[in-house]
């Protein structure tokens, strides 16, 4: 079965406090892998997509990796207003373009 | 450009009653998603339009939900009769090519 695992399910760092986030996932066929930003109360805001093992983007204080089981988001001395639920969901390589998702995981940068 | 445009963004109904949502998706974006998060998990897929008609409809619950997209452009979600389990936050959400789609904020329903 395709499944999406996000970990940790919450993280606490002080402002400019380095850390990364771990989306594992176990698919038939990956065509693509998606991070996105949730804040409370809003919809997913998009922040990357990766297509291969080995690919990286980055966007200011994040960096997003890929290879062939997991992805990481590192964040780079974080600041609170990075505070949101970060969300890795996968798009399979099928007829379909549904997308799978982990349960996120909820950052809390504290000042 | 505007954004995907979901309406309401609240509602509450009691078990047995109808609502309707409705979604705009970003000008130009055949691609038109309904995706779920229900209470603790993860956010999943209902169904895929490509302009007016249902591409994939596989993670629709029931018979009780219906999706429609008028001529290729908004769409809407319809819950009838509203069960107590369908309480939840819907999202809709549109691409132009089908790989990285944009979401809305949402419809958030509480069924009592």
């Amino acid at each position: 079965e395709d499944q999406v695992t996000q970990s940790p399910e919450a993280l606490r760092l002080q402002e400019g406090e380095s850390s990364s986030l771990n989306c594992s996932y176990t698919v038939s066929g990956l065509r693509g892998l998606f991070w996105y930003r949730q804040d409370p109360g809003k919809g997913p805001e998009f922040l990357f997509t990766l297509y291969s093992a080995g690919e990286e983007k980055e966007k200011e204080r994040l960096k997003a990796t890929l290879t062939k089981k997991e992805s990481f988001l590192h964040i780079t001395a974080p600041k609170p207003e990075d505070s949101a639920t970060y969300l890795c969901a996968v798009l399979l390589v099928s007829g379909t373009y549904k997308y799978i998702f982990g349960t996120g995981t909820r950052l809390k940068v504290l000042a | 450009e505007a954004g995907v445009t979901q309406f309401p963004s609240h509602s509450v109904i009691e078990k047995g009653q109808t609502v309707t949502l409705r979604c705009d998706p970003i000008s130009g974006h055949d691609n038109l998603y309904w995706y779920r998060r229900v209470m603790g998990k993860e956010i999943k897929f209902l169904l895929h339009f490509v302009k007016e008609s249902k591409q994939d409809e596989s993670g629709m619950p029931n018979n009780r939900f219906l999706a429609e997209r008028t001529g290729g452009t908004y769409s809407t979600l319809k819950v009838q009769p509203a069960e107590l389990e369908d309480s939840g936050v819907y999202f809709c959400a549109s691409s132009r090519s089908g790989n990285t789609i944009y979401f809305g904020e949402g419809s958030w329903l509480t069924v009592v």
